[in-house]
């Protein structure tokens, strides 16, 4: 499951900085959306989703923020660590039939310590 | 506490040749998904299995993609008379029935067609 992406966007932080990785999505149908970690060689992993009822949710040093009316996710991480360096993805699926994932193209995160 | 697994983790063919790639769900897990993840790109649907019913397949590029699913369980994801397009990682996610629940991918196959 390594990411391919030679050509992704690249965020680039020192260890300890807030990050924030934007996201654009296409349906405005959609109405759950979820975000993802890929490390190398691994498959995607979930980080936290929310639903187009929320505008933000927030976990465990991650935050997601949601604006309908430009179809736009943020994530944010606090305190970004070294093992935080990986390829985040969002998706987004509408609540019917089978959650069918649209991915966006992902943006790289690099953190220096 | 197996999580989604896949093979082989690597797979080397010629232009030409026919592949399978094999993907063990988590148990108990219903609905089986494949997704390909292109150089540059992110990932891209395929196939959804969900229990008994008929496959979606709206996301095979072409009629040289098929896949299956046997018991419930196992699939496997085949490419007839392979393409260089084809080269990708090819990622399978499970999860259990109902709305809203996590898809857990596998650590997926990298096909290279030479």
């Amino acid at each position: 499951g390594e990411s391919v992406g030679l050509h992704l966007p690249t965020l680039s932080v020192q260890e300890g900085d807030n990050s924030i990785i934007n996201c654009a999505y296409s349906n405005s149908a959609s109405d759950y959306f979820i975000w993802y970690k890929q490390e190398s060689g691994k498959g995607p992993q979930f980080i936290i989703d929310i639903r187009s009822n929320m505008d933000k949710r927030q976990g465990q040093r991650v935050t997601v923020l949601l604006n309908k009316t430009v179809k736009h996710l943020s994530l944010q991480i606090a305190a970004t660590q070294p093992g935080d360096s990986a390829v985040y993805f969002c998706a987004e699926t509408m609540n019917t039939g089978f959650q069918k994932l649209v991915f966006g193209t992902g943006t790289r995160l690099l953190v220096s310590p | 506490g197996a999580g989604v697994s896949q093979s082989p983790s690597n797979k080397v063919t010629e232009k030409g040749k026919d592949v399978e790639l094999r993907c063990d769900p988590i148990s108990g897990h219903t609905a089986l998904y494949w997704y390909r993840q292109s150089l540059g790109q992110g990932l891209e649907f395929l196939i959804y299995f969900q229990g008994n019913s008929a496959p979606d397949k709206s996301g095979l590029p072409s009629d040289r993609f098929s896949a299956e699913r046997t018991g419930g369980s196992v699939s496997t994801l085949t490419i007839q008379r392979t393409q260089q397009e084809d080269s990708a990682v090819y990622l399978c996610a499970s999860k259990t029935s109902g709305r809203n629940n996590e898809q857990f991918f596998g650590p997926g196959t990298r096909l290279t067609v030479l």
